[in-house]
This record gives C-alpha cells, structure tokens and sequence, in this order.
C-alpha cells in the first residue's frame, strides 16, 4: 500500500491556468507538508499544517494555497500559473508526538510544467 | 537551522564501505544531525538521525564527532541502488523543517 501518494503525477499546463496537486497519506500521521524541488534540484519547504491547521508558511506567492480537508489531505492549488513554477512538487507526512524526531515520509512527485 | 557542508561527488565500488562526510561547526546543541537521501526520480527518504552518540540502523550508521562540529554516514556494504543524493540535515529536535542543501551525488559502480 501506498504511504502516501500524489495525482497526478505528471502536470502539463500553459501559463495563467489554475492547477491542483492532490496529496493524501494513509500513516494516520497528524502533520503534512509540501517542497518543491527546482530545475537545479534544490528541495525547498514550502507549507506545512498540522491537523488541518498551517504552521509553516515559506515566503512562497500568494498564488500558492494549501488545502487541508481532512488530517489525510493536503492539496495544493496554484493559480495564474507562471513559467517559473515549473519544478517537482513532493507532498510529505510525519506523526507529531511530543520530545519525539519526526521522520518525514515522502510521496513519488508531481512533475508540473508550464508552457 | 545550522548550515551543512558536503562534498559535491563521491564514487563508491560495490560491495564496500560508502563513507560519506558532512561539516556543520555550527551546530547548536539542541540540533540533530538528520540524514536523507533521494534516489533518481523519487521522493526523498529518511535514513537515520542522531544528537551526539553514534548510531545505527538496518541502512546506516552515523558517526558524530565529539565536538559534534561534523559527522559521517556510513552505509556498510553499498549496493548499486544505494547510487543517490544524500542529504545531510541540522535541525531541531523535531525535524518538522528540514532544509536540504545541493547533498553529496554518490555513485556505487560495479
């Protein structure tokens, strides 16, 4: 079974459209995140939430907006997209437990490209 | 977070010790030293943590200095599919924010 999986996972779209990336993770974990990972492959947080609350907002645009339904969820939706976003996006959970390290499991990517 | 230090590259022969180094001298002490690593075309993945005594696992061992100003990971017998960018990492105990740097591109040839 999947821990946590990503859709879809390749984006193809033109500049000024309005994309979302659905993650969802099956762990039960309480925290979900999401990185971006440019051309030159350097891995950036981007948002993180914690039961559905956010708790770590990088200076990322506005136009970048996470959604948390539920604990399992965390989409992420981008509008007026530019040819900068183009990047792989990679969602993340980890359970938050108290004077404990969290690993972080990641999902397999959304390759977005924007033409 | 403390900033890390990696070598670009390294090459490995299968079968042997994959030894790989990161600097971070200034480390705070409530900081972990975290390992990731990110095979081609897939999400990142844990491997160890550790604070200031040596550790191990069933993938790795990491080696902290005392002064705790650098550490190595150990990957005992490397394999080809171990061929991946490894990420070394200084965060807070909790690891919520882990900033990645460029790592180190290790390549396990046959």
């Amino acid at each position: 079974d999947t821990a946590v999986s990503q859709t879809p996972k390749y984006l193809v779209t033109q500049m000024g459209n309005d994309k979302s990336i659905k993650c969802e993770q099956n762990l039960g974990h309480d925290t979900m995140y999401w990185y971006k990972q440019d051309s030159k492959k350097f891995l950036k947080i981007m948002f993180s939430y914690n039961n559905k609350e956010l708790i770590i907002n990088e200076t990322v645009p506005n136009r970048f907006s996470p959604k948390s339904p539920d604990k399992a969820h965390l989409n992420l939706h981008i509008n007026s997209l530019e040819l900068g976003d183009s990047a792989v996006y990679f969602c993340a959970s980890s359970q938050e437990a108290s004077g404990a390290h969290n690993e972080q499991f990641f999902g397999p990517g959304t390759r977005l490209t924007v033409l | 977070d403390a900033k890390t230090t990696q070598p670009t590259s390294m090459d490995c022969a299968e079968g042997r010790a994959a030894n790989l180094p990161c600097n971070h001298s200034t480390i705070s002490g409530n900081e972990y030293v975290y390992w990731y690593r990110q095979i081609h075309s897939q999400g990142p993945q844990y491997i160890i943590h550790g604070l200031k005594n040596n550790e191990t696992n069933e993938m790795a061992s990491l080696i902290i200095t005392e002064d705790r100003k650098s550490s190595t990971l150990i990957l005992p017998h490397a394999t080809l599919r171990d061929t991946a960018v490894y990420y070394c990492i200084v965060t807070h105990q909790r690891g919520n924010k882990l900033v990645f740097g460029a790592g180190t591109i290790l390549r396990v040839k046959s």
